[in-house]
Parts: C-alpha cells; sequence; structure tokens
C-alpha cells in the first residue's frame, strides 16, 4: 500500500500526558499537511510542512503542540499535557502540488481520546 | 468565523436521483473549490475541483457548478448510487502572499442514497 499512514490509528489517554502521532506521506510527496477534525467540523488546518521545513501554523496550534519532519520524510505531531479539548481525529495528508490545483491525499487518521 | 459552510448536515436520496449538495463560502479571495468524500473510519478522498475561473466542471457522475457572484458553488451527482452514501466536504483555498496554499473545509453534508 503506497497511500499516507498513520499510527496509531487510536489512542486513549489520561489528561496531562504526552502523546505522539507519526505519518509516514507518500513518498514522492514533498509537502505534509496536519488537520485536525472534530465531531461535526471539517477539518481544520494546522500546520505545513515543503520538505523539511516548516512553512507554516496555524493559531489551533498552542505551545503544546509541536511537530517535525525530519529529513522530509515522515513527520511526527506531539501533544503535550493533553487537554480533553484535545480529544479529536489528527489528519495527516500529502501532496506534490499546491492543494488548490491538485488533490491531497488523505491518511485514515490518528483519533485521540484524552479522558 | 466559518468561511465555508455547508448548511445541510444531511441529504436523503432515491437510488437513481440526483444528489444536489450545497456550499456557501465568504472569502471571495477562494480562487479554488474542491470536495471530498470520506467515508466511516477513512480519511477524505477528492472528487472534483473547479477553478474560480470557470462556472463549472463535470467529470462522470459528478458535476460542481460555481456561481461566483453569489459565492455559492454545488454537487450534482446524477444518477446517484448507494456506494455514494458518505460524507462530503466542500473545500477551498487562495494564495495570499506569504503563506502556503491550503485548504479551508466546511463542516461537511451526510449523503444517505436509498434503494
Amino acid at each position: 500500500d503506497t497511500g499516507v499512514s498513520q499510527d496509531p490509528r487510536h489512542k486513549i489517554t489520561k489528561r496531562g500526558q504526552n502523546v505522539t502521532f507519526r505519518c509516514d506521506p507518500i513518498s514522492e510527496h514533498n509537502r505534509l499537511y496536519w488537520y485536525r477534525q472534530t465531531l461535526g467540523q471539517g477539518p481544520e488546518f494546522l500546520t505545513y510542512f515543503q520538505n523539511e521545513a516548516q512553512l507554516e501554523k496555524s493559531r489551533l496550534l498552542s505551545d503544546r503542540f509541536s511537530a517535525e519532519r525530519p529529513k522530509g520524510s515522515f513527520s511526527t505531531l506531539e501533544i503535550q499535557r493533553t487537554e480533553q479539548g484535545d480529544s479529536a481525529m489528527y489528519l495527516c495528508a500529502s501532496s506534490n502540488r499546491d492543494p488548490g490545483t491538485g488533490e491531497l491525499f488523505f491518511g485514515e487518521g490518528s483519533r485521540l481520546t484524552v479522558l | 468565523d466559518q468561511q465555508v459552510k455547508q448548511n445541510s448536515p444531511s441529504l436523503s436520496v432515491q437510488e437513481g436521483r440526483i444528489s444536489i449538495l450545497n456550499c456557501d463560502y465568504t472569502n471571495s479571495m477562494f480562487d479554488y473549490f474542491l470536495w471530498y468524500k470520506k467515508y466511516p473510519a477513512e480519511g477524505p478522498t477528492f472528487l472534483i475541483s473547479i477553478s474560480s475561473i470557470k462556472d463549472k466542471n463535470e467529470d462522470g457522475r459528478f458535476t460542481v457548478f460555481l456561481n461566483k457572484s453569489a459565492k455559492h458553488l454545488s454537487l450534482h451527482i446524477v444518477p446517484s448510487q448507494p456506494g455514494d452514501s458518505a460524507v462530503y466536504f466542500c473545500a477551498a483555498s487562495w494564495v495570499a502572499a506569504g503563506t502556503a496554499s491550503k485548504l479551508t473545509f466546511g463542516t461537511g453534508t451526510r449523503l444517505q442514497v436509498t434503494l
């Protein structure tokens, strides 16, 4: 399977714990995006990488969130000191074109439940 | 501030009939519009797109119409099939100077195609 893969698919944690999600994009895609989706809402942009450079972060991304993409391949999204409001589906997407003119390929998502 | 709005959370259509999903936007800077389809437990998948310089784009059973003056677009599915039952997200993008082009999603419309 050469699609976008995310791990873990589901994470249950207690408030205050740290969690990390991993995304492996399609190998030839240089653009990588993280989105967050809560119940009844559409995906909301969190951050964007072009190769290894993090070029943009949303205001939604508080200081407790950090994302990396070392060597421009896989990416990790870490949430420190989780809060119940962090419970959501975290979606990773990749592309080799501008998303305005080319599609984003999404992974299946990592669902976070904070108790 | 919801810049992309899908005011119908759900829609039920009989198999073989036309499905019409609507989307309104407020940001006149948007210059590209896309529709994504999402099945349960999967990430969104790209369906069809349209540039702001066009008013119609067709791909098989799917047609997207854009009315820029009304800031409105719609997705027509003809004929509707049971496999079309999914959540449909409208998305829009524009390139602002110094930022990455990224997608802004609506809240989605759940389409149910009945036999």
